[in-house]
């Protein structure tokens, strides 16, 4: 079944307590992103990646950190998490960028991270 | 950067009957417009995506209006059902190819049976 996975799906921590979130996809897509989703906020990028090795910014990169040292692996990092990085997260993964042709993103059902 | 207003942030439905919800925009060079669906629980999915050379887009019971003029676009469901209850999320996306996409802030839609 063609999927993009999260893990945890839930999560309590304390601050300061470095963390990592794992995203994988399976249908061998390009670009693959991570979001926050806020009550009011609706969903906001993180960090994206076209592909391999090529990661960049979203609109709220701050407290985060990403990887693609695979193309199906898009782990989430929060080195040193606070209050307010408390959240619901996406990852989301496309055949290509969000401009191109392939631009329906799929979306993994999300992790829940509460930081205390 | 893009912004995208989305209207309203909450709708309540008879069922049955339609509804619309209403996105704005202001960079002219967007050019694509999907439209997400987040049940309960789940992450959103792609429901219906329109371009900016295309005026209206329909598949079965929804659809999806583009005015590139007055830059907004709709999203219109007929003949609501209760499982239609859901967040609704508008986006669009500009050029160049690697624009990530920007998303509203959500409608929540109740039909009520």
């Amino acid at each position: 079944e063609a999927q993009v996975t999260q893990n945890p799906r839930y999560l309590i921590t304390v601050t300061g307590k470095k963390l990592t979130v794992t995203c994988s996809q399976n249908m061998n897509h390009e670009y693959m992103s991570w979001y926050r989703q806020d009550p009011g906020l609706g969903l906001r990028q993180i960090y994206y990646s076209m592909n391999v090795e090529v990661t960049d910014k979203g609109d709220v990169p701050e407290g985060y950190k990403v990887s693609r040292k695979e193309k199906r692996n898009f782990p989430l990092i929060l080195e040193s998490p606070s209050p307010n990085q408390t959240s619901l997260y996406f990852c989301a993964s496309s055949l290509g960028g969000s401009g191109t042709s392939y631009n329906e993103q799929f979306f993994g059902p999300g992790t829940r991270l509460t930081v205390l | 950067g893009e912004n995208v207003e989305q209207h309203p942030s909450t709708l309540s439905v008879q069922e049955g009957d339609s509804a619309v919800i209403k996105c704005t925009y202001s960079d002219s060079a967007s050019n694509y417009f999907p439209w997400y669906k987040q049940e309960l629980g789940k992450g959103p999915q792609l429901i219906i995506d329109i371009r900016s050379n295309v005026g209206e887009k329909k598949d079965q019971r929804i659809a999806v209006t583009l005015n590139k003029t007055a830059k907004h676009f709709s999203l219109h469901i007929t003949e609501t059902q209760p499982e239609d209850s859901a967040v609704y999320f508008c986006a669009l996306t500009s050029p160049p190819g690697n624009t990530p996409l920007v998303f509203g802030k959500g409608t929540r839609l109740s039909v009520i049976a």
